[in-house]
């Protein structure tokens, strides 16, 4: 039972490149979050999704897409990396939205 | 809109004492309210969950009190250990629409001295 996995751990990109972090949990959860934590700033929600085939907006989702296409997969893409998405990303589960999120490890990644 | 406050100075404190933390909310009532653990490098750790109908709850050394009239919520450590020395944060549904999605505070940083 490995809980919630991200990949990768680290990543540097230039700006205007484009990427995919990919979260898994094998805990058959049907929430899932992906956050994004800068200095002084704390936990901030860029999308979430209720179940397999949907997705919402967080707080702060502009310059970010999601998708859930399996129940235990859920993607955060960069369509074109700016300097101000780098941060560490967090990505998290749980069963229903009242309980307990799982987080991963997190993602730390830069943009120049 | 909605306002979470958590102390933004780290709160030091000696081997054995009860540490305290102070999670604060404006406007909404939040239906539930959550406190984790984050150690540097590593994802947040569920410690507490607290419900809107529930004064208080307890795990092990550790309390959590929800007071909905002061909007105010208190974590306490007791016979603390440097062991506990990380970042705590609350989180609680924020949401006026009704998605209780949570929302985390910044989190505060309790240092345990030996």
């Amino acid at each position: 039972n490995a809980g919630v996995t991200q990949t990768p751990k680290f990543r540097v990109l230039k700006t205007g490149q484009s990427m995919t972090l990919l979260c898994a949990q094998d805990m058959n959860h049907e929430y899932m979050y992906w956050y994004r934590q800068d200095p002084g700033m704390g936990l901030r929600l860029i999308h979430y999704s209720v179940g397999e085939g949907t997705t919402a907006k967080g707080e702060v989702p502009d310059g970010y897409n999601v998708s859930r296409l399996k129940k235990q997969n859920f993607l955060l893409g960069l369509e074109s990396a700016a300097p101000s998405q780098t941060s560490v990303y967090f990505c998290a589960s749980s069963y229903g939205v009242k309980d307990t999120q799982y987080f991963g490890p997190g993602t730390r990644l830069t943009v120049l | 809109s909605q306002k979470i406050e958590q102390n933004s100075e780290a709160l030091n404190i000696q081997e054995g004492k009860t540490a305290t933390l102070t999670c604060n909310y404006t406007n909404y009532s939040p239906a539930y309210l959550q406190w984790y653990r984050q150690d540097p490098g590593r994802g947040p750790v569920f410690l507490l969950l607290i419900r809107e109908n529930e004064k208080e709850k307890r795990k092990e050394r550790l309390k959590v009190t929800f007071d909905t009239t002061l909007k105010q919520s208190l974590f306490h450590i007791t016979a603390s250990q440097p062991a506990d020395s990380a970042t705590y944060l609350c989180a609680l549904d924020v949401s006026p629409g009704g998605s209780y999605i949570p929302t985390f505070g910044r989190g505060t940083s309790l240092i345990v001295h030996p």
